[in-house]
């Protein structure tokens, strides 16, 4: 099947540091990629879609400026938690959807990154 | 907007039991229907999933039938194992969308 990595698969930084998160297509182009939050015990939760040559689309309430998106090319998406507080703390996924004819709707999640704000 | 309701957890079944993870759906149209697996610190895996109603999805001994007439997407196993220990999220796509919504997830616990 298709595989989606993300990189780092955790990471711990100080309070008012950035991290950036890259979520890639390894075996497949993808114009479109999904970033989501888990919190603890909890379902995922939609921050933004993020399109390849446009702006990311962010769902309300979430912060533009404190979640940057950069969908750099076609098999490479990047977010960047600027200014990370204690409460950015979570679990980071990202999804993209394999294009294709009978696979238009399915995606394929990386395996998450665990980040920890100190 | 769509939305994804399944039963809450943690649910805890002896290993050999029968499994039934309920799951209901609102949404416009016709949406594809999914069941994702999450497994001790992994990330989500597609288990399986229903494009049109009566379909039924089925992997690894799981299966749901898209009931449109219930709006429904039940997952059952028939005899579970402890490797199927993890968290299950039911999930759907609107007609021509990528956008996942999910249910808030059911952790699953067999023991031996």
């Amino acid at each position: 099947g298709a595989v989606v990595s993300q990189h780092p698969s955790w990471v711990i930084c100080k309070s008012g540091t950035s991290v950036k998160i890259e979520c890639r297509s390894l075996d497949f182009q993808a114009t479109t990629m999904f970033w989501y939050r888990q919190f603890p015990k909890q379902s995922l939760m939609l921050m933004a879609t993020s399109n390849e040559g446009s702006k990311a689309t962010y769902e309300q309430g979430v912060e533009k400026d404190k979640f940057l998106i950069n969908h750099a090319s076609l098999t490479l998406s990047t977010l960047t938690v600027t200014s990370a507080h204690p409460e950015d703390s979570s679990f980071y996924i990202c999804s993209a959807p394999r294009e294709g004819k009978g696979t238009y709707n399915e995606q394929f999640f990386g395996p998450g990154t665990r980040l920890t704000v100190l | 907007g769509d939305s994804v309701t399944q039963m809450e957890g943690p649910v805890t079944l002896s290993e050999e039991a029968f499994l039934t993870i309920n799951c209901t759906y609102t949404a416009t149209g016709y949406p594809s229907l999914f069941w994702y697996v999450q497994y001790p610190g992994e990330g989500l895996q597609l288990l399986l999933k229903a494009t049109k109603a009566d379909d039924k999805g089925s992997n690894k001994g799981f299966e749901a039938t898209y009931r449109k007439e219930t709006t429904s997407f039940h997952l059952e196993k028939g005899s579970v194992q402890v490797s199927d220990s993890a968290v299950y999220f039911c999930a759907l796509t609107g007609a021509g969308s990528y956008q996942l919504t999910f249910g808030k997830g059911t952790k699953l616990s067999v023991i031996p």
